[in-house]
């Protein structure tokens, strides 16, 4: 049963410190979702790639947040420095575009990020 | 610009009861609608979608959903509810050759036995 793995599930941290966290898409997918939710903002995209290329970050703060794929088999998202209100969910969800990918995407069980 | 309206932000039922929740979408063309749940510190899980065809459409679990463009509404729905289905449901819209979602700020679902 193919899954999107995510690590760590949880991470509590310190103002300032950096936070990396990992994404394994499923095999075969070309197409990388990271989403973050929170209880005020709900569920919100923050970045996607397809073929390892980012298509959209808009959603992602960039003067602390990034997000890389350094393979396919592997998307990170980092945050320098963390503030308490990056503390939220964050999920990586992989999909194939075929016919297209909003058909089809896969949710891992997220990363659990607090940040003191 | 699209956008998914979910009224309810806590539902509760009995087990055994039936359920709706309810999903209001606006977009200019032809949506594409999707039900996922998520249950407590797992991530989302798609329930059905909806693209094109019969207005009615299954999903796993025993849901169902009908779309009703005349009211841009795509309630689920369940006859008898179960105590597992205690969980978060969110509604989403996409459009076609497109790979983004809008979710709803998602429904949580109580079932008290």
């Amino acid at each position: 049963d193919a899954r999107v793995t995510q690590t760590p599930r949880h991470k509590v941290t310190e103002m300032g410190q950096e936070v990396t966290m990992r994404c394994q898409p499923i095999l075969g997918h070309n197409t990388v979702f990271w989403y973050r939710q929170t209880m005020m903002q709900g569920l919100e995209l923050l970045a996607y790639f397809r073929n390892r290329a980012p298509l959209d970050d808009s959603g992602m703060p960039k003067d602390r947040f990034s997000a890389e794929m350094p393979d396919a088999t592997l998307a990170t998202l980092k945050i320098q420095p963390s503030e308490p209100r990056d503390s939220a969910v964050y999920f990586c969800a992989s999909g194939s575009p075929s016919p297209f990918t909003a058909e089809s995407q896969y949710f891992g069980p997220g990363t659990r990020l607090t940040v003191l | 610009a699209q956008s998914v309206t979910q009224p309810d932000i806590h539902i509760t039922v009995s087990e055994g009861a039936s359920l709706e929740l309810r999903c209001n979408y606006s977009y200019g063309a032809t949506p594409y609608l999707f039900w996922y749940v998520q249950s407590p510190g797992q991530g989302l899980q798609l329930l059905l979608k909806y693209f094109s065809g019969d207005t009615l459409v299954q999903g796993i679990k025993g849901f169902e959903a009908e779309f009703k463009r005349s009211q841009s509404s795509f309630n689920l729905r369940k006859p008898s509810v179960h105590w597992s289905d205690a969980a978060e449901y969110f509604c989403a819209v996409g459009a076609y050759n497109t790979d983004k979602l809008i979710f709803g700020t998602g429904t949580r679902l109580q079932v008290f036995p």
